[in-house]
Parts: structure tokens; sequence; C-alpha cells
């Protein structure tokens, strides 16, 4: 079953880029990955997803190492409001709909 | 205005009771799903449904239980025989792609079992 590994917490100077990684070594090949945060106490947001190529959208980046195993979240200008924990997920088994979040990475902003 | 929406936001209990939480979304999503996490935790997955009348267990279904009979609503029953119910349960949906699946997620029912 494909799951990922994150480090457990990362600090990050305001106004400096925060860059979050995930391994995922066990991705099949044709699964998409996702980064959700969540805020404390709410439901998980989703912020991006990528296959193979890079990945922009207004909230941030996604950077995918040409075999897949790992992954790069990049938030470029880290906020206060970022401080939230990042999930890195991907689909247990292909062609279900099982995915497995894990503990994620607890992002502190630091003013 | 679409979205999830999970009621209540918490929710009291004595120890030995059913318990059922609501899930509605309008976001015309096929699959849907329900997550527990406990504090300092992740996700775990209870359940998940692909299509009106369809559910799967996921890692920790024991306890609890579900139904989907319209598109829109996916409640979950905590029931007396869930060892440890007090948590926090999030609501999700998505599209139901067997590609691209982000889920979007209600705002979550804390569960107090007294």
């Amino acid at each position: 079953d494909a799951k990922t590994t994150q480090p457990p917490s990362m600090d990050c100077a305001e106004g400096r880029a925060a860059n979050l990684p995930c391994n995922h070594s066990t991705i099949s090949g044709n699964e998409y990955v996702y980064w959700y945060r969540q805020i404390h106490s709410q439901g998980p947001q989703y912020i991006i997803h990528g296959l193979k190529n890079n990945e922009t959208n207004e909230m941030a980046s996604l950077i995918i190492t040409e075999d897949r195993k790992s992954s790069t979240l990049i938030l470029p200008h880290a906020t206060l409001r970022d401080t939230a924990v990042y999930y890195c997920i991907v689909r247990v088994e292909p062609g279900t709909y099982k995915y497995i979040f894990g503990t994620g990475t607890r992002l502190k902003v630091l003013a | 205005d679409g979205g999830i929406t999970q009621s209540p936001k918490y929710l009291f209990r004595k120890e030995g009771q059913n318990v059922t939480l609501s899930c509605e979304q309008n976001l015309n999503h096929d699959a849907m799903y329900w997550y527990r996490q406990d504090p300092g935790q992740g996700l775990r997955l209870i359940y998940y449904s692909q299509i009106v009348n369809d559910f799967q267990k996921g890692d920790i279904a024991e306890g609890y239980s579900v139904s989907r009979e319209k598109k829109e609503s996916f409640p979950l029953t905590v029931t007396s025989a869930q060892k440890n119910p007090t948590a926090f349960y999030l609501c999700a949906s998505s599209r139901g792609t067997r590609v691209i699946n982000e889920q979007f997620f209600g705002p979550g029912t804390r569960l107090t079992v007294l």
C-alpha cells in the first residue's frame, strides 16, 4: 500500500519560503500526490495536487522529483496564517478511494 | 454557497448511547468520506462511499455504521460498540473520479462521551 513520510515539524520565518518535503517512494505510476493543510480544530483544506510535472496555484507550488518518489510543497512567502499541519497524501490502492493522511508536518511561521 | 455542513459542532453523549453525526454536501459530489482524528494525530479513515447505496470500510470501521441513501447525505452512527468514541470527526466529499480526487472537508464534529 502506498504511504507517505513527512518530518513532524518545521519552523519558518515570516516572509521567507517554506519548503515542506514528502517521501512517497511506493507511489504507483499514475497516482497523484495531494497536499492539504489543517489549521487547529478546523477541517483540512485542499492546497494542490500533481502527477509528474511541477504545479503552481495561488496558494503554493509543488515540485515532484523525476522518479516521483518525493515532492516538496513550497509556500513562497510564508505568513503567520500559514501556521498549520500540512499533509501529503496518496491513494492507498489504485482504483479505490482510500487515502492515508498520516501525522503530517506541523509548520510554525515565526514573526 | 456550495460546501459541506456537519452538525452539530459539539456533541456530548453518555456512555452506551448510540449517536448519529450528520454530513450534508451540495457540491454534487459522488464520493463521501468519514475520518476520525484524535489529539495530535492525523486523520484515520472510518468509511467511504463512492456512490449512492454503496460504501466501504476504512481502516477503523469497527463500532461505526453509515448509510448513503441520498447523494447529498452520508450520516455516521457511533455505536455503543465503539470502545473509545471521544474524538474529532471529519466528513469530506470529492468528485469521485478514479484519477483526480481532491477532497473537500466539513468543519468537523467534536464528540465527547461522558
